[in-house]
Formats: C-alpha cells, structure tokens, sequence
C-alpha cells in the first residue's frame, strides 16, 4: 500500500534550527512536496523536490533521497510565525498526492 | 494573480439537510480536486478531475456525495443528506504542471 510517515509534533526553540522527517512508500512516484499549513488555514505550498539532493529556498530547504524514499524540511532561524503544521505530500504514478498526516511544529520563545 | 477561490468560508447546518460548496480554480489549471480534512490529519481526496472527467472518484461516498466541473472550470460538491460525521473542512485545489494550490477551504459544522 502507499503511505506517509511523519512525526506527529516536534517543539524548537526561537532563533533555532529544526529538522521535520518523512518518509513515503508510493506506487511510482513524481515528485515530493511540502506544504505548510496554519490553524484553520488551508495548506500553502513550499517546496517541490523531484531529484536527489537539497533545494534551498531562504530560510527553508527540502531534501530527497529517491532510494532510501526519505524526504526532510528543514527550517532555520525559527520565528514565531513558523509554528504551524507542516504536510509532507508525494505524488505517485497516476499523479495522485498521497498524504501524510502532518508535523505540528511548536515555537517556544 | 487571483488563487484558488472556495465559497463559503463556514457553513452551519443540521443533520439530514443538504449542503453545496462552491470552487473556482486557477485560470489555466485543467486538475481540480476536493478533499476533506479533519482536525490534526492530513487532507483526505474525495475526488479528482482532469478538465470536465472525474478520472478518480474512488474515495467519494456517493450514497451522499456528488459533485460536478461544468464545462471544465468551476466545481462544486455536494452533501445530500448530511451527517454528524461530516463535519470537517472541505478543500478545493487545482495544479497546471507541478505544485497544488488551495483554496482557503469551507469549515462545515453539522450539528
């Protein structure tokens, strides 16, 4: 079957550096995407990885490895505003997005 | 450029009544889906068009639910007679290439 493992919640610190895992196990796959998601908001997009390696968008970056079918976000110099959940989501070969539960991210000062 | 646009925002109603939402996607964007999210879980796909065709509607309870995408643009779903467990977040998104982009979602409460 096709899942998604992520943490349930992770706590960090302000000014600090955190790391959110996910796994995946798809029929195909094509692409994996992060999506970050504020209470009672709907999901915003953030990263789209495709190939092996980093891609680094300001204060987040998104890593994969196809072979090891592991994705990570990583988030630095933590602010406030970044307390939220965040959607680890890979699509599969019938380009459907199969779903993780999310990670809620908690921001302590 | 305007995003994915969901109508209402909430909605309250009792059980056994019916209920619509509303979805305009992404100018361009032939791939709109529905999903469902509850509290604390990921959003759950009820239904998938490309253009005007449901190519995956496995995941829609269809004793209740419908839904349509007239001529291949808006969208909307349908609960018809809704139910306790129907309360939920209902979420609208489209996508061209790579990236899915919602809409701001409707909050259905059925008490």
């Amino acid at each position: 079957g096709q899942n998604i493992d992520q943490p349930t919640e992770m706590t960090a610190t302000e000014g600090a550096i955190v790391q959110i895992n996910c796994t995946y196990q798809t029929s195909g796959f094509n692409g994996l995407f992060w999506y970050q998601q504020h209470a009672g908001e709907a999901p915003t997009f953030l990263s789209y990885n495709v190939l092996d390696g980093l891609e680094e968008k300001g204060r987040f970056s998104s890593f994969l490895s196809r072979s090891k079918g592991y994705s990570y976000l990583l988030l630095k110099e933590l602010q406030m505003k970044d307390s939220a959940s965040y959607l680890c989501a890979a699509m599969d070969s019938n380009y459907q997005l199969i779903w993780g539960a999310g990670t809620k991210l908690i921001i302590k000062p | 450029e305007a995003g994915v646009v969901q109508s209402p925002r909430y909605k309250i109603i009792e059980k056994k009544q019916p209920v619509a939402f509303w979805c305009n996607p992404i100018s361009g964007h032939n791939t709109l889906y529905w999903y469902r999210q509850n509290l604390g879980q990921g959003p759950e796909l009820l239904i998938r068009y490309e253009n005007e065709e449901a190519v995956d509607d496995s995941q829609l309870p269809k004793d209740r639910f419908s839904a349509e995408r007239l001529k291949g643009v808006d969208s909307t779903l349908k609960i018809q007679p809704a139910e306790l467990g129907d309360s939920a977040v209902y979420l609208c998104a489209s996508s061209f290439t790579q990236g899915t982009f919602f809409g701001q979602g409707t909050r259905l409460t059925v008490v």
